[in-house]
């Protein structure tokens, strides 16, 4: 069973505000490393797969870094808007299985 | 463009009753997976499978069944419901590599009394 772990738990940020949380997972036999946005009563939605060390990923004002080497990932959201106030998911592909973190619970307030 | 559909959305079911749970994609996906989500406890994989007849077991497998006689279709049997089980149950589906990440279906929230 892979360790992955995310911090923090949970954050309450201002609209504005730049944020970011962290993914950690075991550097060894490294395969891809994926982001999710799940928002409350709703499935988990795929934000980011990366698989080198290095890859940075963007889409819109949400950015995120990977280092395979030491075993972990940035997940980056600038200027939060109340909209990004979701849980963000982290999880490790090892071949074909998935681990999960148990997420970072972002609220924006308004 | 229907990805990932499960049913039943919600289910209360009393202990040592049996149900499945239905899990269909319509993306020509290999990868198809069950997962369980506790409160504190993030997803955790109960089986898998990596194409039509090929299933495997993930990290909490016991009290569970799968099978895969399609690629479209992949159950997950509760062969005797136990309040352990209660937990919100997600279908995920993949392509070969997981390239793409997992497209997940809306879950089942299961109570079981």
């Amino acid at each position: 069973i892979l360790n992955v772990e995310q911090s923090p738990q949970s954050l309450h940020v201002q609209e504005g505000d730049s944020t970011n949380f962290t993914c950690s997972f075991p550097s060894s036999n490294f395969y891809a490393l994926h982001w999710y946005r799940w928002e409350t009563a709703k499935s988990p939605e795929a934000l980011f797969v990366m698989t080198l060390n290095g890859d940075e990923k963007k889409k819109g004002r949400i950015s995120a870094t990977l280092n395979t080497k030491e075993g972990y990932s940035y997940l980056y959201i600038k200027g939060s808007q109340p909209e990004d106030s979701a849980t963000y998911l982290c999880a490790h592909q090892k071949s074909n299985q998935f681990y999960f973190g148990t997420g970072t619970s972002l609220t924006v307030i308004p | 463009n229907a990805g990932v559909t499960q049913t039943p959305k919600f289910q209360v079911l009393k202990t040592g009753q049996s149900m499945t749970l239905q899990c269909a994609q319509d993306m020509n996906h290999e990868y198809m997976s069950w997962y369980r989500q506790d409160p504190g406890m993030g997803l955790r994989l109960i089986h898998y499978s990596v194409g039509a007849g090929i299933t495997d077991q993930g990290e909490v497998p016991n009290g569970y069944n799968v099978s895969r006689s399609t690629t479209e279709d992949f159950p997950l049997r509760l062969l005797s419901a136990a309040p352990s089980q209660t937990s919100v149950y997600f279908c995920a589906s993949s392509s070969g590599t997981g390239g793409l990440g997992y497209t997940f279906g809306s879950g089942t929230r299961l109570t079981v009394v």
